[in-house]
């Protein structure tokens, strides 16, 4: 069974600091998600991820894929209150299944004053 | 371009009553997925839909649980005789083709009381 675990689970974090958030999944996989999550909301995709040393930037956040080391981490540079959210990452759990992706169980994230 | 429409978005049962979730696909998108949320949890993976097959139900609970994606008409996840454990917030997604990025719909969230 494809298990994807994220660290931490809770992160508070003061506005101006950066901050990475740690993705391991346990078996061989093409594609790594990115999602926020806001309380009540549906997901928003942020980073798709589809090669060994692919790296993506969106305004404060960066994400990368190490795939030889099954790992991804979402990297928060200089928070800012707006990226408080649950951030989730997902690994496909089959290429013969389409869209069926495995998630982590969701890094709470607050940024405070 | 309408996004993924769930519909209801809230829904309260009595246990022992069925809930009947609706998920209408993004226009042109012809591959549906039902995910289940827990509190504090990861989506977790039920079932992936083309029109009229299902495709992938390894994720499906084996009782009281069925799904479909009918020719016309939006896709409906099923559950009979609710118990307590089924509350959660059930999240459709869809794609235009399998592989390719779905968008997920805003969830529908479950109370069994």
């Amino acid at each position: 069974e494809l298990k994807v675990e994220q660290n931490p689970l809770f992160l508070s974090m003061q506005e101006g600091k950066n901050y990475t958030i740690y993705c391991n999944y346990s078996t061989t996989s093409d594609r790594l998600y990115w999602y926020r999550q806001d309380p009540g909301k549906s997901l928003e995709s942020l980073f798709v991820l589809l090669s060994n040393g692919a790296v993506k930037q969106e305004g404060r956040l960066m994400a990368s894929l190490d795939t030889k080391a099954r790992l991804s981490t979402l990297h928060i540079t200089a928070a800012v209150h707006d990226l408080s959210a649950t951030y989730f990452c997902a690994v496909d759990l089959s290429s013969n299944s389409g869209y069926a992706l495995n998630f982590g169980k969701g890094t709470s994230l607050l940024v405070t004053p | 371009n309408a996004g993924v429409m769930q519909n209801p978005r809230h829904l309260v049962r009595r246990r022992g009553q069925e809930a009947r979730l609706r998920c209408s696909p993004m226009k042109g998108h012809s591959h549906v997925y039902w995910y289940r949320q827990l509190p504090e949890e990861g989506l977790k993976f039920m079932v992936y839909l083309q029109k009229e097959n299902i495709i992938d139900e390894s994720g499906m609970p084996k009782e009281r649980f069925s799904a479909e994606f009918p020719k016309e008409g939006p896709s409906i996840l099923r559950i009979q005789q609710v118990v307590r454990g089924d509350s959660a917030a059930y999240f459709c997604a869809s794609s235009r083709e399998s592989n390719t990025e779905a968008f997920f719909g805003q969830g529908t969230r479950l109370t069994v009381v």
